[in-house]
Order: structure tokens, then C-alpha cells, then sequence
């Protein structure tokens, strides 16, 4: 059974950091696209970053280029988020997703809230 | 304001079928695979169609997808009152270089 369980959320203040984790199990992960996707309260989904398998191709989400940056542990199936600089309008709950063939996410985790605040 | 343009609530009776659409451009939808999420209330969000028109195994042929051009669309048959969720579509956008999530359907089972 694929399970994604994300860690380090919290509360951090405007300006601060934040670095995200997801273990993975159930899969083979070094051989899958990995994804972060976004929800702030009451709002839709905001795709933020992905990574593909080997690290090789790295994406983001234009309103987080520069302060964002994903990365993996193959070897020990985890997936992270390093968030820097982070702004009011980062407060979201952060989904980790498994990527499909094409790296569209397949499998959620079940979401970890981070709250900017002062 | 989202990339993908879906309405935002649906409604329909037990039983009945209901559509939600997507639209899109050229550099999405129109040259790019369409996923549909289903969100139910303070939970993940689930896939629920893949590539366009694919169903995951365990989601009912009740649900289907297709794409047309820069536009695609769900349907949902027989509707039930558990399927009242949020739902989402995405895409790839090749001039984003990113993922593009539509700002998602709330449908009520009236």
C-alpha cells in the first residue's frame, strides 16, 4: 500500500523558514516523479514544486521560485520542501503526491499545515 | 485566478448525471494529458481520472472523463450523495513549464 506521510509543518513567522518532509512507503520511490501541491483555507489546490526521480528536472510554481527548494533521499524514501523567506500567503496545508507516468500526482499524503504569522 | 477554468458549484439530484467542465489553452489542455481529483470534505484529494478518460482501479464506471480540444469535462452518473466533494482538474502547461490545477467544482447532491 503506497503511504505518504508528511512531517515538519508548524507555525514560523514572516520572513522565516520551514523545511517540509514526506517518507514514502509501498513503492519503489526512487523511480517516481514526486510532487508538492498547496491548499490554503477554504481555497483550491496550487501546485508548488516537483522533482523527477534520478533529482535530474526540478520545477516551481512561479509564486515560489527563489525561496522554494525541493529535494529527495532515495535512499531514504523521502521526499523535502525547504521553505525560506516565507510570506503570509504561504499558509496552506502541503500535500507531498506521488507522480504517475507523466508526474501528474497519484497518490496524496494526507496534508501537513503551515501557518505564516507574526 | 486559476490557469484551468472549471464553474465553481454543480448541483443534481440522486441519479441523475451530472457534467463539470474544464477549459484550457493550447499549451495545457490543448497538447497535454487532463487528471481529474475528487476532494471529499477535510480529506486529500483522490485521483479520480487519468490521462483524459482513465479510471485508477477502484473508482466506479459511474465516473468518466473526456478531453476536446482545449477543454475537457467529468461526468458523473447516477449520482449518489457520497460523491458531494470538491473537484479539480489539471494539467501539464508547457509555457508555465509547471503543473496547472483548474479552481475546482463544489458539487451538492440535492
Amino acid at each position: 500500500e503506497v503511504q505518504l506521510v508528511e512531517s515538519g509543518g508548524g507555525l514560523v513567522k514572516p520572513g522565516g523558514s520551514l523545511r517540509l518532509s514526506c517518507a514514502a512507503s509501498g513503492f519503489t520511490f526512487s523511480s517516481f516523479n514526486m510532487n508538492w501541491v498547496r491548499q490554503a483555507p477554504g481555497k483550491g489546490l496550487e501546485w508548488v514544486s516537483s522533482i523527477s526521480s534520478s533529482s535530474t528536472y526540478i520545477y516551481y510554481a512561479e509564486s515560489v521560485r527563489g525561496r522554494f527548494t525541493i529535494s529527495r533521499d532515495n535512499a531514504k524514501n523521502s521526499l523535502f520542501l525547504q521553505m525560506n523567506s516565507l510570506r503570509a500567503e504561504d499558509t496552506a496545508v502541503y500535500y507531498c503526491a506521488r507522480g504517475d507516468s507523466i508526474g501528474a500526482p497519484d497518490y496524496w499524503g494526507q496534508g501537513i499545515l503551515v501557518t505564516v504569522s507574526s | 485566478q486559476s490557469v484551468l477554468t472549471q464553474p465553481p458549484s454543480a448541483s443534481g439530484t440522486p441519479g441523475q448525471r451530472v457534467t463539470i467542465s474544464c477549459s484550457g489553452s493550447s499549451s495545457n489542455i490543448g497538447s497535454n494529458y487532463v487528471h481529474w481529483y475528487q476532494q471529499l470534505p477535510g480529506t486529500a484529494p483522490k485521483l479520480l481520472i487519468y490521462r483524459n478518460n482513465q479510471r485508477p482501479s477502484g473508482v466506479p464506471d459511474r465516473f468518466s472523463g473526456s478531453k476536446s480540444g482545449t477543454s475537457a469535462s467529468l461526468a458523473i452518473s447516477g449520482l449518489r450523495s457520497e460523491d458531494e466533494a470538491d473537484y479539480y482538474c489539471a494539467a501539464w502547461d508547457d509555457s508555465l513549464s509547471g503543473r496547472v490545477f483548474g479552481g475546482g467544482t463544489k458539487l451538492t447532491v440535492l
